[in-house]
């Protein structure tokens, strides 16, 4: 049954602490997206990858928030310093390019006090 | 203008009635339009594509695209209590090669 997964699952930090988020794709797909979902805001795209190359990170508050692709199987976000308005539920998804269908993983909530 | 519109609801239709959920776009040279499913808590769950004008169907689903207008569609024939959820329409817009989100329309099928 393939389908991404992400760890954690849930985070809860204080105010200036490093987070870091992961993601492992499914296997073959050459395409990684990283969103943010909150309720003012809805789904943001974030950044986006293809065959590990970072393809677009406007989504991205560049100052804290960075995302990297190691390898084929391991996608990262990390915020640092995170601040309370980081809080909201991440998601990882995986696909065949930007105008394909994209599978999403299930999600990392995080919560910054 | 937000690149990708939908009526947040929230849509209420018994149970074996026909949904009708819509999204309209704003670029005209958008390619791939998707229709997502959201229950509450979890990730959003892949429905639909559609690429081309017209009809698509799936079992109870049915997408509808019209580019001339447009507008992306999604019906749900005899719909289900379990098809309560947040249903999200998705566009690729080719300027710029992005991907869109509608902020999503709520939908509560009542027994």
């Amino acid at each position: 049954d393939a389908r991404v997964t992400q760890t954690p699952r849930h985070k809860v930090t204080e105010m200036g602490q490093e987070v870091t988020m992961r993601c492992q794709p499914i296997l073959g797909h050459n395409t990684v997206f990283w969103y943010r979902q909150t309720m003012m805001q809805g789904l943001e795209l974030l950044a986006y990858f293809r065959n590990r190359a970072p393809l677009d990170d406007s989504g991205m508050p560049k100052d804290r928030f960075s995302a990297e692709m190691p390898d084929a199987t391991l996608a990262t976000l990390k915020i640092q310093p995170s601040e309370p308005r980081d809080s909201a539920v991440y998601f990882c998804a995986s696909g065949f390019g930007v105008g394909y269908e994209q599978y999403f993983g299930p999600g990392t909530r995080l919560t910054v006090t | 203008q937000k690149e990708v519109e939908q009526n947040s609801g929230p849509l209420s239709v018994p149970e074996g009635a026909i949904a009708s959920l819509n999204c309209t776009y704003s670029d005209r040279v958008s390619q791939s339009f998707f229709w997502y499913r959201q229950y509450s808590g979890k990730s959003p769950e892949l429905i639909m594509s559609i690429y081309s004008n017209g009809d698509k169907e799936d079992g109870r689903f049915t997408a509808q695209l019209n580019k001339a207008s447009q507008y992306v569609s999604l019906l749900i024939r005899d719909s289900q209590p379990s098809d309560s959820a947040t249903y999200l329409c998705a566009v690729n817009i080719e300027t710029g090669n992005q991907f869109y989100f509608g902020t999503g329309t709520s939908l509560t099928v009542i027994p």
